[in-house]
């Protein structure tokens, strides 16, 4: 059965520093891959995804996400946080053909001044 | 652009209550889901709907019901209130099953009590 692991439940990073969120995933074959963003007291938004090519992925707000299949890995990096960069942040993994799309327990962010 | 609406945004029921949460959406997506977020959990999916008058259970479909009579609307009924069901509940939908990102209302903070 497909899973998402993240093995961080919070992080605190300064403000101008780079960040990396970690994802790990479960599955036999090559899944779909996203990460998501939640603000307080809103839903998700879609920061990127990956469906197959190029293992790096551009997404909003300058985030990036690296593909690494030998890894299971899906991990999602800033070069450079913002204070509005604080929020929860879900990595996610849809199995092609099927309907569910299942999600990591979540990593809240702190940004630090 | 309205996208996906969910009511209310906070509710308390006593247990053994009953109660409807609403969602609709204005994007003519033909998917739309019921995620449940408990802290430390991710989201769990309790039904979904690839269509008006289509429905299946997700992962947590016990003690919830749903409807889908038009595209636009998918409405989540709680029959009898338990304090298990104490959550925050998000609605979304997509434009197909697996492969596009899920759009997600505000979210809805229900209390049983």
């Amino acid at each position: 059965a497909q899973s998402v692991t993240q093995p961080d439940i919070h992080i605190t990073v300064s403000e101008g520093a780079s960040l990396e969120l970690r994802c790990n995933y479960s599955y036999g074959a090559t899944p779909y891959l996203f990460w998501y963003v939640q603000s307080p007291g809103q839903g998700l938004q879609l920061l990127l995804k990956y469906f197959s090519g190029d293992t790096l992925v551009q997404g909003i707000k300058g985030f990036e996400a690296e593909f690494k299949r030998s890894q299971s890995s899906f991990n999602l990096r800033k070069p450079s946080v913002h204070w509005s960069d604080a929020a929860e942040y879900f990595c996610a993994v849809a199995a092609g053909g099927g309907f569910k799309t299942i999600f990591g327990a979540g990593t809240r962010l702190f940004v630090k001044a | 652009n309205a996208g996906v609406t969910q009511t209310p945004k906070f509710r308390i029921l006593k247990i053994g209550q009953s109660m409807t949460l609403q969602c609709a959406q204005d994007m003519n997506h033909n998917y739309m889901y019921w995620y449940r977020q408990d802290p430390g959990m991710g989201l769990k999916l309790i039904y979904y709907s690839v269509g008006a008058g289509i429905t299946d259970k997700g992962e947590v479909p016990n003690g919830y019901n749903v409807s889908r009579s038009t595209t636009e609307d998918f409405p989540l009924r709680l029959e009898l209130a338990a304090p298990s069901q104490t959550s925050v509940y998000f609605c979304a939908s997509s434009y197909s099953l697996v492969n596009e990102k899920l759009f997600f209302g505000s979210g809805t903070q229900l209390s049983v009590l």
